[in-house]
Order: structure tokens, then sequence, then C-alpha cells
């Protein structure tokens, strides 16, 4: 598996507390994404990166927001947790923009 | 924007039979095609990918197949093994824009000894 990381592997937490995700890579790959997965969607893509401080949206951003300060780390942050973010977390990482997607073994997030 | 389409949402064979999935999608510049397997409780693993200037890629048991006329890609599993069975997704994505990639919904694939 590529050098990825992600933290923490499991989480539980209430309505309306922030909740701050950590993807970690040691490829030094420029692009960085964050998925979620549910049942009967597949992964859907929540936000990007392409370069330190460099982001952008994907197909289901609201109430996610990211930061990426270093090459190896992309943060993904829910302001305010809600039901409706219970899912798994995926991060991925790639050398180029149309280069193949590795991902990390994922973050497995319980709002109650 | 694109939208990806999989099928079946389910396929059963039994061991040394064949499998095929299909895919099918919206954006005619869509140009980049991967395939990944996701073992239960596992990470998505990329298995094999195609790009729209090539019709067919082979590795081993695998292959995948474009056909960007009708805008659908497939994947074809031969022998297929007990080991082979988990949940198979595709995925397309535009060149230049980041790599984004939009998934279809998955199939399971389950491989009966």
């Amino acid at each position: 598996d590529a050098g990825i990381t992600q933290s923490p592997r499991h989480k539980v937490t209430e309505t309306g507390t922030p909740v701050t995700l950590r993807c970690h890579q040691t490829e030094n790959h420029r692009y960085m994404y964050w998925y979620r997965q549910d049942p009967g969607h597949g992964l859907r893509l929540i936000h990007y990166s392409y370069g330190v401080k460099d982001t952008d949206k994907g197909e289901v951003s609201d109430g996610y927001s990211v930061s990426r300060s270093k090459t190896e780390d992309f943060l993904l942050t829910l302001e305010s947790a809600t039901s409706s973010q219970t899912s798994v977390y995926f991060c991925a990482i790639s050398a180029g923009g149309d280069y193949e997607q590795y991902f990390g073994p994922g973050t497995r997030l319980t709002v109650t | 924007g694109e939208n990806v389409e999989q099928h079946p949402s389910t396929l059963s064979v039994q061991e040394g039979d064949s499998a095929v999935i299909k895919c099918t999608y919206s954006d005619s510049a869509s140009n980049y095609f991967p395939w990944y397997k996701q073992e239960l409780g596992k990470r998505p693993q990329l298995i094999i990918d195609i790009r729209s200037n090539v019709g067919e890629k082979k590795d081993q048991r695998i292959a995948v197949t474009l056909n960007k006329t009708a805008k659908h890609f497939s994947l074809h599993i031969t022998e297929t093994q007990p080991e082979d069975s988990a949940v198979y997704f595709c995925a397309a994505s535009i060149y230049n824009q980041g790599g984004k990639l939009i998934f279809g919904q998955g199939t399971e694939l389950s491989v009966k000894p």
C-alpha cells in the first residue's frame, strides 16, 4: 500500500460538535482527495487539493471544509457534525491530476 | 456533471467461470476509467485502468474494454477464484480537471467454490 495513513481510524461524536480527520502521506504526491462512502452511493468526492493551500470542492462539499498547510497533510473538518455525516471517509493521493489514485485505510465516523 | 451507472449491483458466479461488470458514463469528455476492488472493511484497491486512447487493456485474468462511441466500459474477470469475491467499483474522470473521480455504485461479486 502507498504511504498513506488516516487518523483517527474510528470516531464516535455527538451532533453539533466539530470533528477533524487527518490524512498523512509519505509519497510527496501533489494531489490529495477526500471521499465519503455510503451504502448505495459508492464513493463521492468531498474536496480535493492540488497543492499546498490549493483546494477545490467536489460533489458533496456542503458542511465540510479542508486545509492543506503542508504537502504531506490534508485535513477534513466537519464544523458542526450532523447524523447525515455518519460515513466512512477515505483519503486518496495522486502524483498528478490525471494519474492513478491510491486510497488510505479509511476513517469510520459515527455521529449520534 | 458526469454520471456513472454500474450494473449489475450483485453478481454470483461459480469458480472458474467468467464475470463481466458494465459501466456507462454521461460526459463524452471523460477520458480516464479506473476499476477498484474493495474487500470487506478494507480500502479500495486499484486493479486496472484504461484511458480513452486505448480500446482494451489486459492484466493476467482481468481486462477492461472501452467503447467511446457508446460511452461504456466493462471489466472482465476470467477463471474466477474465491479470492476475487469483493465489491468492484468503476469510475470516470475528465482530463485536466483535477482528477476528480466519479464512481459507479458498485458490484458485489461472489465466487462460489
